[in-house]
């Protein structure tokens, strides 16, 4: 079992819809949590970043950790074509370290 | 620098010869490090330095696979006698500290091992 479960999709879904991307993990010890949008070759691009449990709010996007369940959620609202990317969950522990990212959910937003 | 720089952005390999990547950290970052992306798929571990140290190289494949971080200098990832399989994006990253600070990423360098 990996320790971080996300699925690959692809998730295709009309433009304004509301997105809802979620990863769960095995590992009580992660306790930084992060988001990245990777489009097509180029480079992971931190979108959220969040510490323990709790709701984060930039803009058109909320990301939710909820630790007692080993679950966190990313929601895009009003979604746009340019949000058309690979959204990768990725966290860590506090002795720091690398990063365990999800797979990696391919995501297409249609005019 | 303000980013993560990585050069080349493409190199291409025949089967057995040597590979060398280049990273250089965003400036004030003490923390490096090496992922690899086979195609599509997840984001595989390398190695991390703090500073010119190797802070956690679980991920080495040691046979063929080296990595430095020397003062005053890129960080360099280098693959001896390479193979097919090593065909990929390698990204480099770096981060502030290392318990909280959050990983920000290069564009990449593209092997393609013929």
């Amino acid at each position: 079992q990996k320790e971080v479960e996300q699925d690959p999709g692809p998730l295709s879904v009309p433009e304004g819809a509301i997105v809802s991307l979620n990863c769960t993990y095995s590992n009580s010890a992660f306790q930084y949590f992060m988001w990245y949008r990777q489009y097509s070759r180029k480079g992971p691009e931190l979108l959220m970043y969040t510490y323990s449990s709790g709701n984060k709010e930039d803009g058109r996007f909320t990301a939710q950790v909820d630790k007692s369940s080993k679950y966190i959620s990313l929601f895009i609202r009003d979604s746009q074509p340019s949000d058309s990317a690979t959204y990768l969950c990725a966290m860590r522990g506090n002795q720091g370290g690398k990063l365990i990212f999800g797979q990696g959910t391919e995501l297409s937003v249609k005019p | 620098g303000e980013e993560v720089a990585q050069t080349p952005k493409h190199l291409v390999r025949g089967e057995g010869q040597k590979a060398k990547l280049y990273c250089a950290p965003i400036k004030g970052h003490s923390y490096v490090f090496w992922y690899q992306q086979v195609l599509k798929n997840e984001f595989k571990f390398l190695i991390s330095f703090q500073n010119e140290n190797v802070f956690d190289e679980t991920g080495m494949p040691k046979e063929r696979f080296s990595a430095k971080c020397l003062p005053n200098s890129p960080c360099s990832l280098e693959i001896q006698a390479t193979k097919l399989e090593d065909s990929a994006v390698y990204f480099c990253a770096s981060s502030q500290s290392q318990g909280t600070g959050e990983l920000f990423f290069g564009e990449g360098s593209r092997l393609t091992v013929l």
